[in-house]
């Protein structure tokens, strides 16, 4: 059972490129979150969605895209990368009957 | 909103003994889950140890217990004979029960084990 996987898991993007990062998860649930972790700090919500078509903006949504056309992938997209951008990016999903979400190895993004 | 303090940076603790990380939130609701995340030199984020609002019994998972007060909205962690492997980041974290199910975390608490 492969849960939640991110790629890539490290990646260096130069100021004003774009990427995307993908998400996927293989356990059939519905809630599907992007945090980012900055260094020395907690982690914090980007972006969610509560089923396929429908998303929501978190705590810092600003620069990033997201889109959820299916249940099982929750791509988020960094349009004109700036080096505020630099975090680890955690994806993480959670069904109906779980109390606790799951989550990615994460990626490590550096904006240069 | 909900906010999750975790007003110690660093601890440390002598293999086999114990030591307490401390979190406090603050929140309105009345349905809503903490947990205890652990983020190793890996990255990734374990699941230690997660508490219902609704439970008045401290949960315990081998050797990690936690104190929940949810009058004073506290919720500290509690290692027991601490070990080698329990070196890492260990966030605290606060789910509501409702509408998009989002966790809120804390900065963290680097634990450090001396042999």
């Amino acid at each position: 059972n492969a849960g939640v996987t991110q790629t890539p898991k490290f990646r260096i993007l130069k100021i004003g490129q774009s990427m995307t990062l993908q998400c996927t998860q293989d356990m059939n649930h519905n809630y599907m979150y992007w945090y980012r972790q900055d260094p020395g700090m907690g982690l914090k919500l980007i972006y969610y969605s509560v089923g396929a078509g429908i998303t929501d903006k978190g705590e810092v949504p600003n620069g990033y895209n997201v889109s959820r056309s299916t249940t099982e992938d929750f791509p988020l997209r960094l349009e004109l990368a700036a080096p505020s951008q630099t975090s680890v990016y955690f994806c993480a999903s959670k069904g109906w009957r779980n109390t606790e979400a799951f989550f990615g190895q994460g990626t490590r993004l550096t904006v240069v | 909103a909900q906010t999750v303090t975790q007003s110690q940076p660093e601890m440390s603790v002598q293999e086999a003994e114990t030591v307490t990380l401390s979190c406090t939130y603050d929140t309105s609701e009345s349905d809503y889950y903490l947990f205890w995340y652990k983020q190793p030199p890996s990255r990734q984020m374990i699941l230690v140890i997660r508490q219902e609002a609704y439970k008045q019994q401290n949960a315990t998972e081998n050797r990690f217990s936690v104190n929940f007060q949810k009058a004073a909205k506290s919720f500290s962690l509690k290692i027991s004979d601490s070990q080698l492997g329990d070196a890492a980041m260990y966030f605290c974290a606060y789910r509501t029960g409702r509408g998009n199910n989002d966790m809120r975390f804390g900065a963290g608490t680097r634990l450090t084990v001396k042999p």
